[in-house]
């Protein structure tokens, strides 16, 4: 999981409540991703970021909101419109080039009570 | 439409004997092809990737990948498989339209000892 820090590991809310993921990356990377995994499902692209002050929706954006303010960071909120929250959900940076792969954090649980 | 599919949801194998992972794409150019091995909990890390060149590749913890374009297919395998070797493995394609990876729904492999 080198170079990319995903905090909390678990985070539980409450319905209704906004909660914000930190992802943080010490790479120098330009791209960084933010995924949903659900059990039995491949990950699912949330958003993406290939420069600062710029990401663009990904296939579930729906319920989600991102900021890249740094090029080290890319912070995901989980809204209450988002229907169903609870998943693992993965952080990941690149360099630019479109063969390049992905670096992923350790990820963060988030379960709604 | 773009897609990668990975046909088996558990592959069983005993330690010491050779292992396949199997993972099938369609993409409309040339692919990009790669995979992801996760652990327990753990955010996914990288084994190796085709982009161009020999059609067998090598990677990481002793795996290589076989591309062949006439099946479109870019099976995992290792020659003798460890008990440490147990975990979800992905395979992934570059979205031609966007760039990103489209990911397979994921295959458990079990090494018995």
């Amino acid at each position: 999981d080198g170079g990319i820090t995903q905090s909390p590991k678990y985070l539980f809310r409450k319905e209704g409540q906004n909660v914000t993921l930190s992802c943080e990356q010490n790479l120098n990377h330009d791209a960084m991703y933010w995924y949903r995994q659900d059990p039995g499902q491949g990950l699912r692209l949330i958003y993406y970021s290939q420069i600062v002050n710029d990401f663009q929706k990904g296939d579930i954006a729906e319920g989600y909101s991102v900021s890249r303010e740094k090029k080290e960071s890319f912070p995901l909120t989980v809204t209450s419109a988002q229907k169903n929250p609870t998943a693992f959900y993965l952080c990941a940076s690149s360099n630019p080039g479109t063969g390049s792969e992905q670096f992923f954090g350790p990820g963060t649980r988030l379960t709604v009570l | 439409a773009q897609s990668v599919a990975q046909p088996e949801d558990q592959v069983n194998v005993a330690e010491g004997n050779p292992l396949t992972v199997k993972c099938t794409y369609s993409v409309s150019g040339n692919p990009y092809l790669f995979w992801y091995v996760q652990y327990p909990n753990r955010g996914l890390q990288f084994l190796l990737k085709y982009i161009t060149g020999d059609n067998l590749v090598k990677g990481s913890y002793g795996f290589e990948a076989e591309f062949n374009k006439s099946q479109t297919s870019f099976h995992l395998k290792k020659p003798s498989a460890l008990v440490s070797d147990s975990a979800l493995y992905f395979c992934a394609v570059r979205d031609d339209s966007n760039y990103q990876l489209i990911w397979g729904a994921g295959t458990k492999l079990i090494i018995k000892p």
